[in-house]
């Protein structure tokens, strides 16, 4: 697969455990927040977004958290499994200079998940 | 996998040689993207897409044209290939909201 996983933060987590992965962000302006999944070889794969509105959102196995005073986001996993091992990547929604809106993508974190 | 195919899958060219991307839908959408991923950054938009014959640069679009002539397909083309164009490139597509969906992707290497 591609070698894009390289020199990526990496968390190992116990095969059952839950996995927290983090996310700062710059812009002080978005207001809409994306989490992705890629497995290797794969493209992203859309997990679940929030909009600034909220702090929490949960999906099935996961849960978004968005803490907007201290720029910060972040993705829990509950019982986290073989098929969670994967790169994981967040993205906000900024605005160019030009007035469009733009997804700004992170560099990601590795998960391994441990049998 | 929001109907979304990329060709080719992969591709080995020399430097100079023009290269030509597709990304195919199947859904009618609107809005179509192209990224390139590589090691150490994040997903740089190249260019993308807002309706037929409609498009903008993106933050890396140098070096890089594309065209869209009918709504389910959207072509990225390196004119003269370069070995800093050596990278993965996604397309993707906008949803009802702001998340986009992505293809399968094409990893390119210039030689």
């Amino acid at each position: 697969g591609e070698s894009v996983g390289l020199h990526l933060p990496t968390l190992s987590v116990q095969e059952g455990d839950n996995s927290i992965i983090n996310c700062a962000y710059s812009n002080s302006a978005s207001d809409y927040f994306i989490w992705y999944k890629q497995e290797s070889g794969k493209g992203p794969q859309f997990i679940i977004d929030i909009r600034s509105n909220m702090d929490k959102r949960q999906g099935q196995r996961v849960t978004v958290l968005l803490n907007k005073t201290v720029k910060h986001l972040s993705l829990q996993i509950a019982a986290t499994q073989p098929g969670d091992s994967a790169v994981y990547f967040c993205a906000d929604l900024t605005q160019t200079n030009y007035g469009n809106n733009r997804l700004a993508f992170g560099k990601g974190n590795q998960v391994v998940v441990i049998p | 996998d929001a109907g979304i195919t990329q060709s080719p899958r992969h591709k080995v060219t020399e430097t100079g040689t023009p290269v030509t991307l597709r990304c195919h839908q199947t859904e009618n959408h609107r809005y179509m993207y192209w990224y390139r991923q590589d090691p150490g950054h994040g997903l740089r938009l190249i260019h993308y897409s807002y309706g037929v014959k409609d498009t903008d640069k993106g933050e890396v679009s140098d070096g890089y044209s594309v065209s869209r002539s009918k709504t389910e397909d959207f072509l990225l083309t390196l004119e003269s290939a370069t070995s800093s164009q050596t990278s993965v490139y996604f397309c993707a597509i906008k949803g009802e909201s702001y998340e986009q969906y992505f293809g399968p992707g094409t990893r390119l290497t210039v030689t």
